[in-house]
């Protein structure tokens, strides 16, 4: 199994220009997230899917569109970058039942907007 | 609101020295808490977690939280730090219910020193 993949690894963006991060799962897991890393603040969560065709907000969904048309996938759309996107983002998922809590992320995508 | 918090952003040791880092979390229901640990330019990995069996949880590298209802708090230790233990660690919190949201601290960055 691949785990969590996230392409690409690097990216760097022009002011108003807009982006997917792919995110894809091998694992059948039903449950799916972004997350944005900046120093000092941890990890947020932008925006989390419990299943296919349902999604939802987290803290901080603002400038970000996501979909689920299949387990599998889970894309983060940036319609119009501006510099405070700039960070280092995570996708991870997770099984729903109670012994499977544990989520597992991918590599990252580190991502500038100048 | 539901909260994660990590007492200390930068914490130096010495090789060989206990490893202290503190999480308290702000709620009367038990959650299911977890520490991970990323170590430079790298992805999340699990060091352990607490989901309501053994209060006591072991995890890799040597390193073991204790969760502690009273005192609402999941602080992580290890006996004896080593070179290699010199990464950030964050503490997160899954509150139950429908979804997997995972809440995360904003993190402790470990220098080991020699």
């Amino acid at each position: 199994n691949a785990g969590v993949t996230q392409t690409p690894k690097f990216q760097v963006l022009k002011t108003g220009q807009s982006m997917t991060l792919q995110c894809a799962q091998d694992m059948n897991h039903e449950y799916m997230s972004w997350y944005r890393q900046d120093p000092g603040m941890g990890l947020r969560l932008i925006h989390y899917s419990v299943g296919a065709g349902i999604t939802d907000q987290g803290e901080v969904p603002n400038g970000y569109n996501v979909s689920r048309s299949t387990t599998e996938d889970f894309p983060l759309r940036l319609l119009s970058a501006a510099p405070s996107q700039t960070s280092v983002y995570f996708c991870a998922s997770s099984g729903t039942t109670k012994s499977s809590y544990e989520q597992y992320f991918g590599p990252g995508t580190r991502l500038t907007v100048t | 609101a539901q909260s994660v918090t990590q007492l200390g952003s930068h914490v130096s040791v010495s090789e060989g020295a206990l490893v202290l880092l503190r999480c308290n979390y702000s709620s009367s229901v038990p959650p299911y808490l977890f520490w991970y640990v990323q170590y430079p330019n790298q992805g999340l990995q699990l060091l352990l977690k607490y989901t309501s069996a053994a209060t006591l949880v072991k995890g890799i590298n040597g390193f073991e939280a204790e969760f502690k209802k009273s005192e609402t708090s999941f602080h992580l230790t290890k006996p004896s730090a080593h070179m290699s233990d010199a990464a950030e660690y964050f503490c997160a919190v899954i509150w139950g219910g429908a979804t997997n949201k995972l809440i995360f601290g904003t993190g402790t960055l470990l220098a080991v020193q020699p």
